[in-house]
């Protein structure tokens, strides 16, 4: 059973403050990796993807993957209370087609 | 920017009634998704279609679901005898390649009652 785990949270960081965000894959065959916020009753957004080990930077994100350690991690730099929301780390299954396999996020809370 | 459309937002059905959600994906998108989410739950994976054939489906999605893409634009699923299990959100999604990100319409909450 491939699986994706984050800590369920809640995250809490002050506004201004940098948020690190985890998540480990169980599919070793992985290739693609994504991010998504996703607001209480809303649809996930797509917030960041990376398909290399290293860093890769958007803004105030950054997405990081270490595929030997079989983790990536996305930092927000800089949050705001507009941050607060369920992160959910998406894995693109191997073996497959182009499924993708959810954790079942972490939940940050920015307060003032 | 372009977006994943779906339709209707809410929609409230009797047990073992047919309902069928609309989707029209991001129109230079070739690969199209349903995925749904229980109160509470993760995001689950339901079907992928690409070429106009499923290529891939996951254990949910028994004979009790199809999907169709009955023109150019549209997406459909359907569910044909409704169950109370089945209430979720339901999330339509498309991407451009096998590769690309995968980009999410609103959902259609689905209730059963």
């Amino acid at each position: 059973q491939k699986e994706v785990e984050q800590n369920s949270g809640p995250l809490s960081v002050p506004e201004g403050a940098i948020a690190s965000l985890n998540c480990t894959y169980s599919d070793r065959g992985s290739q693609s990796f994504f991010w998504y916020r996703q607001y209480s009753g809303k649809s996930p957004e797509l917030i960041m993807f990376i398909y290399s080990n290293g860093d890769k930077e958007d803004g105030r994100f950054t997405a990081q993957l270490n595929k030997a350690s079989q983790y990536v991690s996305l930092l927000i730099r800089d949050s705001q209370p507009s941050d607060s929301a369920t992160y959910l780390c998406a894995v693109k299954s191997s073996g497959g087609y182009n499924k993708l396999i959810f954790g079942a996020g972490t939940r940050l809370a920015v307060h003032p | 920017e372009p977006e994943v459309t779906q339709t209707p937002s809410h929609q409230v059905t009797q047990m073992g009634q047919e309902v069928i959600l609309r989707c029209v994906p991001i129109s230079n998108h070739l690969y199209f998704y349903w995925y749904r989410q229980i109160l509470g739950q993760k995001v689950e994976f339901l079907v992928s279609f690409y070429n106009n054939e499923i290529s891939e489906k996951s254990e949910i999605f028994d004979d009790q679901f199809s999907v169709e893409r009955p023109d150019g634009s549209n997406f459909t699923l359907k569910i044909r005898s409704t169950k109370l299990e089945d209430s979720a959100m339901y999330f339509c999604a498309s991407s451009e390649s096998t590769r690309g990100p995968q980009h999410f319409g609103d959902g259609t909450r689905l209730s059963i009652l």
